[in-house]
């Protein structure tokens, strides 16, 4: 499996509070994403990253937001969570050489978040 | 917007038979990635079809994309218990994949 660590890989908390989940990895890839997968839709595109400070919005961007200072680090935050936000959350890497195919892309272990 | 049907939702087999998994879409394809998601873990990548008509085979997986670009299959020759999970076709967007809503597979052993 290719170098993604999420932390943390459980969280419950309560609506209305923000929470920062991290997303960290050492393969030194360009792109990484964040998805959210729920029983019947699959996995949905929330943000993703391609390159320090360059990111852009997914499917189902509201209410998230996404920072990466570091080419390592893709943090995801839910300013206000909400029970809604209850989910499964993914990283992915990916290598994605410009003008070529989207590359393969690798996930990370998941992060379980309950949202009271 | 862009979106790839996959059908069907749920597979049950008993261990021996043959599952197929159908990934539909209504505009042209660049290309397609499969991924298998075992229960309680992450997705992981398959194989990539990029040529029209392809086929490409793993062992007891086939994998196929259509004349046309629109679609693709899977199919398991002879399931086993170890094929348990869910099965994702995925449609390159800019940069992004666009996931199919998978195909749970249940092996009866």
């Amino acid at each position: 499996d290719a170098g993604i660590t999420q932390s943390p890989r459980h969280k419950v908390t309560e609506t209305g509070t923000p929470v920062t989940l991290r997303c960290h990895q050492t393969e030194n890839h360009r792109y990484m994403y964040w998805y959210r997968q729920d029983p019947g839709h699959g996995l949905r595109l929330i943000h993703y990253s391609y390159g320090v400070k360059d990111t852009d919005k997914g499917e189902v961007s509201d209410g998230y937001s996404v920072s990466r200072s570091k080419t390592e680090d893709f943090l995801l935050t839910l300013e206000s969570a909400t029970s809604s936000q209850t989910s499964v959350y993914f990283c992915a890497i990916s290598g994605s050489n410009e003008g070529v195919s989207t590359d393969t892309q690798y996930f990370g272990p998941g992060t379980r978040l309950t949202v009271l | 917007g862009q979106q790839v049907m996959q059908i069907p939702q749920y597979q049950h087999v008993q261990e021996g038979e043959d599952f197929t998994t159908y990934c539909n879409s209504s505009t042209t394809l660049s290309n397609i990635q499969w991924y298998k998601q075992r229960p309680g873990g992450h997705p992981v990548f398959l194989i990539q079809l990029v040529k029209s008509g392809e086929v490409k085979k793993q062992k007891r997986l086939t994998f196929q994309f259509g004349e046309a670009k629109k679609n693709s299959s899977l199919h398991i020759t002879a399931t086993q218990t170890t094929d348990v999970g869910t099965y994702f076709c995925a449609q390159d967007s800019s940069y992004k994949l666009i996931f199919g809503s998978g195909t749970r597979l249940l092996v009866r052993p």
